[in-house]
């Protein structure tokens, strides 16, 4: 079935740093890759669409000057985090999907706390 | 603006017991209706929901559709306690793609 993995895992880091997330489709071209957020005991809240080649769609309150997102290839999309603070802690998840699916596969998400 | 809502937001029954969670849904135009198991990562997915009334089995767990209503239930019957997670409900849209979610039913089986 559709694999997607994110890297890293877990990350911790200083407040004012930048932090950059990767999501990979292991097994299939994702034509489309969304990030979305979770904060604790919360559903996941989409914070951009990310098409391959072209710039990502945010969603309304979500700044595009500090969650940067490059889709450079159809199995590559990665989030930076730039100058991150305390309250940018949270758990991030990427999906990946395929023009024409309904469905999208959820990687295993990154949890980042700021300190 | 489109909504999804989950009830309820918690449960907690003993292993064995058969439980229904809800999903009620307002989108402008409806594409599909999807479920996802979210234990400590990220969701897995469990179904899509696309016709009305045509129910969708896998093992314990089933789903069925209602447009008329604008909702799903997911159906969990002999429950086990690895059961126990938030079940999630996600509404696409026509041409959108993207995914909105309910804020997830949390359910605990009890041994």
């Amino acid at each position: 079935g559709a694999v997607v993995s994110q890297h890293p895992s877990r990350v911790i880091c200083k407040s004012g740093t930048s932090v950059k997330i990767e999501c990979r489709s292991l097994d299939f071209q994702a034509t489309t890759m969304f990030w979305y957020r979770q904060f604790p005991k919360q559903s996941l809240m989409l914070m951009a669409t990310s098409n391959e080649g072209s710039k990502a769609t945010y969603e309304q309150g979500v700044e595009k000057d500090k969650f940067l997102i490059n889709h450079a290839s159809l199995t590559l999309s990665t989030l930076t985090v730039t100058s991150a603070h305390p309250e940018d802690s949270s758990f991030y998840i990427c999906s990946a999907g395929t023009s024409g699916w309904g469905t999208q596969y959820f990687g295993p998400g990154t949890r980042l706390l700021v300190l | 603006e489109d909504k999804v809502v989950q009830s309820p937001l918690s449960l907690v029954v003993h292993e064995g017991d058969t439980v229904t969670l809800n999903c009620s849904y307002e989108v402008t135009n409806f594409r599909s209706l999807l479920w996802y198991k979210q234990e400590k990562k990220a969701p897995t997915f469990l179904f899509m929901l696309t016709s009305s009334g045509i129910e969708k089995k896998s093992g314990r767990l089933s789903s069925i559709l209602d447009k008329k209503e604008l909702s799903s239930i997911l159906n969990i019957t002999a429950t086990q306690t690895g059961d126990s997670a938030i079940y999630l409900c996600a509404v696409e849209e026509q041409g959108a793609q993207k995914l909105v979610f309910g804020q997830g039913t949390r359910l605990t089986i009890n041994p």
